[in-house]
This record gives structure tokens, C-alpha cells and sequence, in this order.
């Protein structure tokens, strides 16, 4: 069965340093979709990524970057210089791609909080 | 942003009632979801539906039913709401199955009383 492991469930850094948010996936399926979401204080869900289980080259968009490594089952999410606006909940999710499941499985979320 | 709208946006309701969630969707999606968010647990997938009047459970299905006669529609219903379905809901919409990422209404902040 298909899981997502977000084990930080808070993290505060203050304003500029790097954080890191770790995710850890499980499946038995060789195709798969990996997705991160954020939902800021005022509640709504924004993509941000996704990621097929084929393409483990990193990703880079402005201060953010993702790291894939299928060897350990993870897809971990930085963010450079962190600003206060990055203050939210990140949600990492899974999706197997097979005729039986159309479902995104989402993990617990990531509590991330910027102080100035 | 993607045309999701959810209604209504907070609703506070009694033990016992009926309760219909809207989900309205303009981008002609065929994929449509709604979820309940809940502190601890993250996204939880209550039902799901793939096409007019196709639809699956989720995770936690239990005390929902859904309805989608149109392509733009999905309806979430408690039958008889219980405290325990206290939450937010958000609807979600993806062109395809889980390949594709999907894409967030606002939410629906529930309270059973």
C-alpha cells in the first residue's frame, strides 16, 4: 500500500536561513507521481511540484529546490534564505499511476515557521 | 488559478441534519475530489469521482454519499451529520487520473454541533 511520511511535524527557523523538508514514500509500483503542496496561513492549497518516479534530476524554481532519491524513497523540499512569506503547512502527496487507483495519497504535513 | 468554488464557505449545523457540500468547477475537469482536513491527519479523501455519475470512496467514506450529474457539479452530502464531521472540506479537480496534479477550492468550514 501506497504512504507518505512526513516526520517533521513543526519546524521554526529564523528569517534567511535554509530549511529542509523531508519526505519519505512508499509503494510497490515502478510508476509513480510525487507532489508537493503548501497551504498558507489563509487556508487555501497551492501546487507546487510534481514529480514522475522516471525523472530524478533536482529541481530548482527561484528559492526553492527538490531533491529525489528513489534509492531512499524520498523527496525532500528546500527552501533557501527562507522568508517569512514561506510560513505554512507543506504537504508532500503520491500518486500510482494504474488503472485501479486514481488517488493522491497526502502525508501529514509540515508545520514551517519563519521568524523575522 | 483554476475556476474551483466551493459553497458555502462556513456553515455551522446541528447533530442530526442534513448537509450538502457544492463543488463547482469551470475547467471542464474530469477528475473531481473532495477531502476533509482535520489537525493530525493531514488530507483525507472521502470520495472521488471520475466522470458523470462515476464515482468511488475514498479513505474515509463512512456517514458521506456524493452525487455528480454534471461535469461541473459534485455534490458531498451528509446524511445525518454527526460532531465527529466537524472539519474542513476542500474540493479538488484534476484533468486526469493521479498523474496530474490536482487543484484546490478554498474549503468549507463545517461545524456540527
Amino acid at each position: 500500500a501506497q504512504k507518505v511520511t512526513q516526520a517533521q511535524t513543526e519546524i521554526s527557523v529564523v528569517e534567511k536561513e535554509d530549511v529542509t523538508l523531508d519526505c519519505v514514500y512508499e509503494t510497490r509500483d515502478t510508476t509513480y507521481y510525487l507532489f508537493w503542496y503548501k497551504q498558507p496561513p489563509s487556508g487555501e492549497l497551492v501546487f507546487l511540484i510534481r514529480r514522475n518516479s522516471f525523472d530524478e534530476q533536482n529541481e530548482i524554481s527561484g528559492r526553492y529546490s527538490w531533491n529525489f532519491q528513489k534509492s531512499t524513497s524520498s523527496f525532500n523540499f528546500t527552501i533557501t534564505a527562507s522568508q517569512v512569506v514561506d510560513s505554512a503547512v507543506y504537504f508532500c502527496a503520491l500518486s500510482e499511476v494504474s488503472d485501479r487507483d486514481d488517488k493522491i495519497i497526502f502525508g501529514k504535513g509540515t508545520r514551517l515557521h519563519i521568524l523575522p | 488559478d483554476a475556476g474551483i468554488t466551493q459553497s458555502p464557505r462556513h456553515k455551522v449545523t446541528e447533530t442530526g441534519t442534513p448537509v450538502t457540500l457544492r463543488c463547482h468547477q469551470t475547467e471542464n475537469h474530469r477528475y473531481m475530489y473532495w477531502y476533509r482536513q482535520d489537525p493530525g491527519h493531514g488530507l483525507r479523501l472521502i470520495h472521488y469521482s471520475y466522470g458523470v455519475k462515476d464515482t468511488d470512496k475514498g479513505e474515509v467514506s463512512d456517514g458521506y454519499s456524493v452525487s455528480r450529474s454534471k461535469t461541473e457539479d459534485f455534490l458531498l452530502t451528509l446524511e445525518s451529520a454527526t460532531s465527529s464531521q466537524t472539519s474542513v472540506y476542500f474540493c479538488a479537480i484534476s484533468e486526469d487520473k493521479g498523474n496530474q496534479p490536482q487543484h484546490f477550492g478554498d474549503g468549507t468550514r463545517l461545524s456540527i454541533l
